[in-house]
């Protein structure tokens, strides 16, 4: 099964740390969102590429966190100097063509900012 | 600016039931409303959807009603059963926008 994969499962940091976590899209999609999910809440979009190309950020991103997606393939997200306001569960989710529809999510990496 | 409302937070239901879910969303530009069913531990995934050119869809034991004038959209899960205990996502999004809109969840607990 080729699923959406994200790596670390699980992260716990200090506050300042930068953390950096990866998301592999299921092969054929040529979309892949980041969401952000705190405890009783639904998934927040941060951003979204398209191939390699981001087309959309949203404005509650701070300028802490930056996401790329070299060669369109796998993506990374990067959150600099941390804050315990960041402990969240990141879930990438990935879809296919130049649609919205199907998203389908990996299992997301839970940061926990002490 | 909370552009899906879903309702109710928590929802209790006997095994066998029907548990009702309910999203209301503002923006008319949403044309497409997904459900997703998330596990403790785990990604949402995609239950059913529908677009607003149809009142209803049904997939098994899941329907989703739509009503547009109202701008409200509902879950319905016949025959309830204790694996369907979970968390509950009611989405919108334009088609080929990038983002989907999330409701806030309901947490399902299907009794024995």
């Amino acid at each position: 099964d080729t699923g959406v994969s994200q790596d670390p499962r699980h992260k716990i940091t200090k506050r300042g740390q930068n953390v950096t976590f990866r998301c592999d899209p299921i092969s054929e999609h040529n979309r892949l969102y980041w969401y952000r999910q705190t405890l009783g809440q639904g998934p927040e979009f941060l951003t979204y590429f398209q191939n390699e190309a981001q087309l959309e950020k949203s404005r509650l991103l701070s300028d802490r966190f930056s996401a790329e997606r070299p060669k369109g393939s796998f993506s990374t997200l990067e959150i600099q100097r941390t804050e315990q306001g960041d402990s969240a569960m990141y879930l990438c989710a990935s879809s296919f063509w130049g649609s919205n529809e199907k998203l389908f999510f990996g299992s997301g990496t839970q940061l926990s900012v002490l | 600016q909370q552009q899906v409302k879903q309702s109710p937070q928590s929802l209790i239901v006997q095994k066998g039931g029907i548990s009702i879910i309910n999203c209301a969303y503002e923006n008319t530009a949403f044309d497409y409303f997904p459900w997703y069913q998330q596990f403790p531990g785990k990604g949402p995934a995609l239950l059913i959807a529908i677009r607003p050119d149809v009142s209803e869809k049904k997939e098994g034991r899941f329907t989703i009603s739509f009503n547009k004038s109202a701008k409200q959209f509902s879950l319905h899960i016949m025959d309830s059963q204790p694996g369907d205990s979970a968390t509950y996502f009611c989405a919108a999004s334009i088609t080929n926008a990038g983002k989907s809109t999330f409701g806030d969840g309901t947490t399902l607990t299907v009794k024995p």
